[in-house]
């Protein structure tokens, strides 16, 4: 079965660090280009960064620039998201999704999400 | 950036009915949008890509329509299983963006 699993979420204070990560499993992670989605409670789905099937492209959303740091370990087949300087505005259940691929092209779309892991930022 | 605005923000309706949402993008994005369905406490599902390719396994209900600036996606039946909440998303360019959701309530 094609599984996203993340994990890392929690409670942090204004300023603290966390580290998100996501196991990837029934499929070949290392061919996938992966993606972080968030949603802040009772509101719609941001983009927040992407990452290439090799590393060499990566993406953020200028809302977390300069503060997070996407990466990915494909001989672990997980993502990873790791989260400084947080806001309270950062807090979101963080969901990890896989970019998707036909067998013939890959699009922009996102085919495999996980449940999303929940952080909160507050003091 | 691109900014994709949906509408209606809110959209009320009984079984069988035809439902339509509209999405409209800041600019051209040629054909490069997806739509997603997502239930509360859910991931969100993989409808449509590319404005009007049927994700596999989605019913064949579902259905997405345009180009260019503007979207629809329409579901030609409504299903009790089809109250939810729908986004919509560009993938011409980064950062990806997505609407600010349509949700469908019954009637």
């Amino acid at each position: 079965e094609v599984q996203l699993v993340e994990s890392g979420g929690g409670l942090v204070k204004p300023g603290g660090s966390l580290r998100l990560s996501c196991a990837a499993s029934g499929f070949t992670f290392s061919t996938y280009s992966m993606n972080w989605v968030r949603q802040a409670p009772g509101k719609g789905l941001e983009w927040v960064s992407s990452i290439s099937s090799s590393s060499s492209y990566i993406y953020y959303a200028d809302s977390v620039k300069g503060r997070f740091t996407i990466s990915r370990d494909n001989a672990k087949n997980s993502l990873y998201l790791q989260m400084n300087s947080l806001r309270a505005e950062d807090t979101a259940l963080y969901y990890c999704a896989r970019r998707y691929c036909s067998s013939t092209s890959c699009y922009g779309a996102f085919d495999i999400w996980g449940q999303g892991t929940m952080v909160t930022v507050s003091s | 950036d691109i900014q994709m605005t949906q509408s209606p923000s809110t959209l009320s309706a009984s079984v069988g009915d035809r439902v339509t949402i509209t999405c409209r993008a800041s600019q051209s994005i040629n054909n490069w949008l997806a739509w997603y369905q997502q239930k509360p406490g859910k991931a969100p599902i993989l409808l449509i890509f590319d404005a009007s390719s049927l994700e596999s396994g989605v019913p064949s209900r579902f259905s997405g329509s345009g180009s260019g600036a503007e979207f629809t996606l329409t579901i030609s039946s409504l299903q009790p299983d089809d109250f939810a909440t729908y986004y919509c998303q560009q993938y011409k360019s980064y950062p990806r963006t997505f609407g600010q959701g349509t949700k469908v309530e019954i009637k």
